[in-house]
């Protein structure tokens, strides 16, 4: 069964800092790793999909990374502002039975102060 | 585009009352979710379909119907509502099973049961 881990469940850093978000599962049998952002009692906006045959893709400040043998991928913030303060998710799709659903890690709350 | 749309925002539910969590996209896509979202944990998927007329059961599928009569609504029936179903329900849509494809999140619906 596949499990998302994200650790730690909350960060707190200074504005300005760059930040590596750490998301790690355990089959490495995936079609793909999507990072998602959720402010406030809002849904979920995504950030970035990485396909299980990539190894990165970046969006503005925001760069993720997928390393399928171990389990492992990291979403890097450049230059964080407060406006980046918010849960951030990570998810994987399996590529094996039961393929359609997401698997959910339970998050990490980030702030950024000013 | 509207993108996904959640009906209610809100719910108060009595304990054995019945509701229905409306869905609906605008996108054309084949593919929606149901997730459901307890406090401090990720998301896990109720229900969800590949297409109109067909439907299948995620991870806690209990106590919950769905039905998908057209490409653009997926409804969500609880039935007999109980406390623990107490949480923030999610639709989910996506244009195919594909590994680049993104799944698209509604606002969410908060439901409690008292």
């Amino acid at each position: 069964k596949q499990e998302v881990t994200q650790i730690p469940a909350a960060l707190s850093v200074p504005e300005g800092e760059n930040l590596v978000l750490n998301c790690s599962f355990t089959d490495s049998a995936i079609y793909n790793l999507q990072w998602f952002r959720q402010d406030p009692g809002k849904g979920l906006t995504s950030l970035l999909l990485i396909q299980s045959s990539q190894r990165e893709q970046t969006s503005g400040r925001l760069n993720a990374s997928l390393d399928k043998s171990s389990g492992r991928s990291t979403l890097y913030i450049a230059a964080s502002q407060p406006g980046d303060s918010a849960t951030y998710l990570c998810a994987v799709r399996g590529s094996q039975g039961g393929s359609e659903k997401l698997v959910f890690g339970k998050g990490m709350k980030l702030t950024v102060n000013p | 585009n509207a993108g996904v749309t959640q009906t209610p925002k809100f719910r108060i539910l009595k304990i054995g009352q019945s509701m229905t969590l409306q869905c609906a996209q605008d996108m054309n896509h084949n593919y929606m979710y149901w997730y459901r979202q307890d406090p401090g944990m990720g998301l896990k998927l109720i229900y969800y379909s590949v297409g109109a007329g067909i439907t299948d059961k995620g991870e806690v599928p209990n106590g919950y119907n769905v039905s998908r009569s057209t490409t653009e609504d997926f409804p969500l029936r609880l039935e007999l509502a109980a406390p623990s179903q107490t949480s923030v329900y999610f639709c989910a849509s996506s244009s195919s099973g594909t590994s680049g494809v993104e799944q698209y999140f509604g606002p969410g619906t908060r439901l409690t049961v008292t």
